[in-house]
């Protein structure tokens, strides 16, 4: 099975553009996560979306927020972008909850 | 909610020698814990995981021990080589997620095996 495939790799952006970032789910799996990671905070959940629910959502601003489609790919947006956005942006798939998570190569971003 | 702490932040060890990394969590509720291994530049990829009617779990040269009562797992990596340097990530997933999501991450571990 093809594994967990995010586009696009690398972003620059400036502040106050807006930004989409695509996650494509190993086939089957209908739960896709999103995390931010960086280097002082490590892995933090942005939210989880199940059969194109939103099922669990963290704690971060409103400009974060995601939908995913029919086919379980899932892209999530960030507006009104920031310096402190610059992450690596990671989705992860898994076959239930809890269970494993498969993570995707990740979308570096960086907010000039 | 659910609170991961990991331990060490840094850990360096000779080839051949044993790695221990340590996690403590605080839900009694949680019920599964898996680790990641993330080379720089890579992915983290899951290396192992152990659910909690299980005490410990073994693949090849990593290992895996749950002690509940405690509310505390380790990871055990024997005869390292060079290519287990990385970072490693414990977590641990409370039931029904909320707005921590369905895993709990720790802070993270870089391990560093010199030849």
């Amino acid at each position: 099975k093809a594994g967990v495939t995010q586009t696009p790799r690398y972003l620059i952006k400036t502040r106050g553009q807006q930004v989409t970032l695509s996650c494509s789910p190993i086939s089957g799996h209908r739960s896709v996560s999103w995390y931010q990671q960086t280097p002082g905070q490590g892995l933090q959940f942005l939210f989880e979306y199940f059969s194109e629910t939103q099922r669990n959502k963290g704690n971060f601003p409103g400009r974060f927020s995601g939908r995913q489609f029919s086919n379980s790919r899932s892209e999530m947006n960030v507006s009104t972008l920031e310096l402190g956005d610059s992450a690596l942006y990671l989705c992860a798939s898994s076959l239930f909850t809890p269970g494993e998570q498969y993570f995707g190569p990740g979308t570096r971003l960086t907010v000039t | 909610g659910e609170n991961v702490e990991q331990h060490p932040s840094t850990l360096s060890v000779q080839e051949g020698d044993s790695a221990v990394i340590k996690c403590t969590y605080s839900d009694s509720a949680s019920n599964y814990f898996p680790w990641y291994k993330q080379e720089l530049g890579k992915r983290p990829q899951l290396i192992i995981d152990i659910r909690s009617n299980v005490g410990e779990k073994k693949d090849q040269r990593i290992a895996v021990t749950l002690n509940k009562t405690a509310k505390h797992f380790s990871l055990h990596i024997t005869e390292t080589q060079p290519e287990d340097s990385a970072v490693y990530f414990c977590a641990a997933s409370p039931p029904g997620g909320g707005s921590q999501g369905n895993l709990i991450f720790g802070k993270g571990t870089k391990l560093s095996v010199k030849p």
